[in-house]
């Protein structure tokens, strides 16, 4: 078993929806939650991060951890064409710098 | 966040030869990371590298295969040794910690 799930997909949306991307995890260790955003042949870019538990907001983008569920969420508001990516979640514990990487969600969003 | 660049953007090798990755920073970190972007795969942390001090190699990946070198607090080498195609990947540099990481553009390799 992966220590992080990803859905794939791909998800694709109309212009303007509210997109949800979500991962589990399984190690209950993990404190640190990213949110990144690759753009094809491009390396990842951060967009948040979250610690521990709790919401955390940042103009269009909501990241949400429910560590009690191993679940956590990313959620896009007035979904845009340029949002059109493939958002990789990243987890950490805290005592080294290692990330672990879901494998991506690939996201369309159409105009 | 720090700015980070990578040569070569990509290649073309054939097996059995060497291919050295370039990372260069534009401001003095501490630690960098290599890590692996296989198709349809995570991105996979192959090692720590910090100035000088040797490279720490996480599970699966061997000094004899990804000899990494830092010279310097901006800059970073990893070389992918003997390729085969299973070795055929996106390699990317990162600085930061344990929740900002800062990713380069990333060297699309392709091993034929």
């Amino acid at each position: 078993q992966k220590e992080v799930e990803q859905d794939p997909g791909p998800l694709s949306v109309p212009e303007g929806a509210i997109v949800s991307l979500n991962c589990t995890y399984s190690n209950s260790a993990f404190q640190y939650f990213m949110w990144y955003r690759q753009y094809s042949r491009k390396g990842p870019e951060l967009l948040m991060y979250t610690y521990s538990s709790g919401n955390k907001e940042d103009g269009r983008f909501t990241a949400q951890v429910d560590k009690s569920s191993k679940y956590i969420s990313l959620f896009i508001r007035d979904s845009q064409p340029s949002d059109s990516a493939t958002y990789l979640c990243a987890m950490n514990g805290g005592a080294t710098n290692k990330l672990i990487f879901g494998t991506g969600t690939l996201l369309a969003v159409q105009p | 966040s720090a700015v980070i660049s990578q040569k070569p953007s990509r290649d073309i090798c054939q097996r059995g030869t060497s291919l050295t990755i370039q990372c260069q920073v534009d401001s003095q970190v501490t630690m960098m990371f290599w890590y692996r972007q296989q198709p349809g795969q995570s991105l996979t942390l192959i090692a720590t590298a910090n100035q000088g001090s040797e490279a720490t190699y996480e599970s699966g990946f061997v000094i004899d295969k990804f000899p990494i070198s830092r010279p310097n607090l901006t800059f970073s080498t990893l070389t992918v040794s003997n390729m085969s195609p299973e070795d055929s990947s996106i390699y990317l540099c990162s600085v930061g910690g344990a929740y900002e990481q800062y990713f380069g553009p990333g060297t699309r390799l392709t091993v034929t």
